[in-house]
């Protein structure tokens, strides 16, 4: 079935420092993939998303590119801030049942 | 701006209880989402209602769980007989229509002693 991979965490980092987060899927088909984030104490919310191969999805100086030739949605920011900290949910589309499958989530530290 | 709201935030019960949870979605949501989350996972799909009806159910819905939303608008999850296995965050989720933009309650973190 559909699978999401994402690196383990925690990644800590210190502030302005550049942050990738790996994601690979599993899937057939042709998914749209996902980056949601949580916040302490607060929900899941959508941080961005891809619907289709080379598509690059971004918000809040996130990006993520879809990679349908390696399988993966990686996660970028070029600055992290202390509010950043929180932790980040990959998640692919099941196509007509508009079902996410998530990933195990990556918590990031970012320090001052 | 309301959320998603889920009620209670945390329940402890002793095994072998039943326990029941509320959802409230967003207004005029006609999808809500059931997930259920354990410690270093993310979350997993239980059930989703379209309106009052309920669509799809994953296997981890045993028969000990059942889901309800019958005026289409709150929903409730209820676990009979409780085992230490189903302590978790229960998790909410409402869209308006046929999107995976969810939108996630905070949840109720379910502990089973």
């Amino acid at each position: 079935g559909d699978s999401v991979t994402q690196m383990e965490g925690p990644v800590t980092l210190s502030e302005e420092a550049f942050l990738t987060i790996n994601c690979t899927y599993t899937a057939t088909g042709y998914p749209s993939l996902f980056w949601y984030v949580q916040y302490p104490g607060e929900g899941l919310q959508l941080l961005l998303k891809a619907t289709k191969a080379d598509d690059k999805g971004s918000n809040k100086g996130f990006e993520a590119t879809y990679r349908k030739e390696t399988t993966s949605f990686h996660l970028e920011k070029g600055s992290v801030q202390v509010s950043d900290s929180a932790v980040y949910f990959c998640a692919l589309g099941s196509g007509g049942s508009y079902i996410p499958t998530f990933g195990r989530g990556t918590s990031l530290i970012v320090h001052p | 701006d309301t959320g998603v709201s889920q009620d209670p935030r945390h329940k402890i019960t002793k095994r072998g209880q039943n326990v029941t949870f509320r959802c409230d979605p967003i207004s005029e949501h006609n999808r809500l989402y059931w997930y259920r989350q354990t410690l270093g996972q993310g979350p997993e799909f239980l059930t989703y209602f379209q309106n009052e009806a309920q669509l799809e159910k994953s296997r981890l819905l045993s028969d000990r769980f059942s889901a309800e939303r019958p005026k289409g608008s709150f929903s409730t999850l209820e676990i009979q007989r409780t085992e230490q296995g189903d302590s978790a965050m229960y998790l909410c989720a409402s869209t308006p229509g046929e999107t995976e933009k969810l939108f996630f309650g905070s949840g109720t973190q379910l502990s089973v002693l």
